[in-house]
């Protein structure tokens, strides 16, 4: 079993629409959460991240945690062409990450 | 500030061939990471080096080996290139404490393809 695991996709939505990425981590105790965005041919780069059960906001975006259900989420509000990438979800568990595949978002103007 | 800086950018072998991956970073890490990326199989981790004169294996060690040469290096080494060693490689380099949030800060990649 996968550490993490999240749905490939594609994941598609209008602009202005609100995208919703998914994740399940196996091992409770990973202790924090991360999401990364990656475009095509590029490296990853961090976005959010979240420790706490909950909802955490930052601009567009809101990660929710809710570690009873081993469930990790990333809300885009008013989705834009230039979210459309790779989405990556990570668990920390010790000294090291476990990254999920990734989901593919593509927001249609 | 340069962050993580990996290099080639790109690379070609021969199945056989030897070649190390250079990786830097100036945020006064204390963790280094080398990952492959493939598709459908996200990223992998090789190997890491938790502080400076420690190393240890990840998920997808055969084949590979690693130096940490100091504090800011971490090389990675093909010693014998596989085919199946095409992939994309990044280094990574965080904080120790990762509970923190700091995550990851990945280099830019290398394309190596053995053919």
């Amino acid at each position: 079993q996968k550490e993490v695991e999240q749905n490939s996709g594609p994941l598609s939505v209008p602009e202005g629409a609100i995208a919703s990425l998914n994740c399940t981590y196996s091992d409770r105790g990973s202790q924090s959460f991360f999401w990364y965005r990656q475009y095509s041919g590029k490296s990853p780069e961090l976005i959010m991240f979240i420790y706490s059960n909950g909802d955490k906001e930052d601009g567009r975006f809101t990660a929710q945690l809710n570690k009873a259900s081993q469930y990790v989420s990333l809300l885009i509000r008013d989705s834009q062409p230039s979210d459309s990438a790779t989405y990556l979800c990570a668990a920390n568990t010790g000294n090291q990450f476990y990254f999920g595949t990734g989901t593919s978002l593509t927001v249609i103007p | 500030n340069a962050g993580v800086t990996q290099t080639p950018k790109f690379q070609v072998l021969k199945t056989g061939q030897s070649m190390t991956l250079q990786c830097a970073q100036d945020m006064n890490h204390n963790s280094m990471y080398w990952y492959r990326q493939d598709p459908g199989m996200g990223l992998r981790l090789i190997y890491y080096s938790a502080s400076e004169g420690t190393t240890d294996k990840g998920e997808v060690p055969n084949g590979y080996n690693v130096s940490r040469l100091n504090k800011r290096e971490f090389s990675l080494r093909l010693e014998s290139a596989a085919p199946s060693q095409t992939s994309v490689y990044f280094c990574a380099s965080s904080e120790v404490r990762l509970v923190y949030g700091y995550g990851y800060t990945f280099g830019s990649g290398t394309r190596l393809t053995v053919v």
